[in-house]
């Protein structure tokens, strides 16, 4: 299995400008999480979805953030319009459906707003 | 105050050595408890995943969670350079499958 897919490995934007993140889980997990890791918060979930449901969005940060799960292979998170204090590293997260099953991590996001 | 505190480190120990790094945490409805180990520019990995109080070994680690004190640790013995990478402790209230409150990490060199 090729774990977690991320896209794109790196991104470098100016301020005001739409980015968009892309996630693809490990095939047959149900549960995807999206975090964000700082120096100054470190790691943080921003929302997770079941089953393509979104079932937890207090983590994100502002109506400027939104994530979307289209079906089971496929997740976005959508910064518009992006400020400097989005630039931080973006992480995608899968799980099964058991009660013993974890998060498995991808590679990441690295978001750098100018 | 945060729910989980770990000391950022860095921590900088010879090869050979056992490393302890610890996590406290102050929401007593965590019963789920990890240990991510993350390289530089990667994503964590799991290391770890313990269910309530008690002790789990794998091959040079072991987990301990005391739900009595909300204290937990992880012990690296005969430790490597290869283990040097940032150690992050999480956890939650329901199971691995549900969101994890992390730590701000640990940051670990193993000096050859």
């Amino acid at each position: 299995d090729a774990g977690v897919i991320q896209s794109p490995r790196h991104e470098v934007t100016e301020m005001g400008q739409e980015v968009t993140l892309r996630c693809k889980p490990i095939s047959g997990h149900d549960y995807l999480f999206w975090y964000r890791q700082t120096m100054m918060r470190g790691l943080e979930l921003l929302i997770y979805f079941n089953n393509n449901v979104p079932i937890d969005d207090s983590g994100m940060p502002e109506d400027r953030f939104s994530a979307k799960m289209p079906n089971a292979s496929f997740s976005t998170l959508k910064i518009q319009p992006s400020e400097p204090r989005d630039s931080a590293v973006y992480f995608c997260a899968s799980s099964g459906q058991g009660a013993t099953d974890t998060q498995y991590f991808g590679p990441g996001t690295r978001l750098t707003v100018l | 105050q945060k729910e989980v505190e770990q000391d950022p480190g860095p921590l900088s120990v010879p090869e050979g050595a056992i490393v302890s790094l610890n996590c406290t945490y102050s929401n007593s409805a965590f019963q789920y408890f990890m240990w991510y180990r993350q390289y530089s520019r990667k994503g964590p990995e799991l290391l770890m995943y313990t269910y309530s109080s008690g002790n789990k070994e794998d091959g040079r680690f072991t987990a301990q969670v005391d739900k009595s004190s909300k204290y937990i640790s992880l012990f690296i013995r005969d430790s490597q350079p290869s283990d040097s990478a940032t150690y992050l402790c999480a956890m939650s209230s329901h199971s691995g499958n549900t969101p994890l409150v992390f730590g701000k990490g640990t940051r670990l060199s193993v000096i050859a």
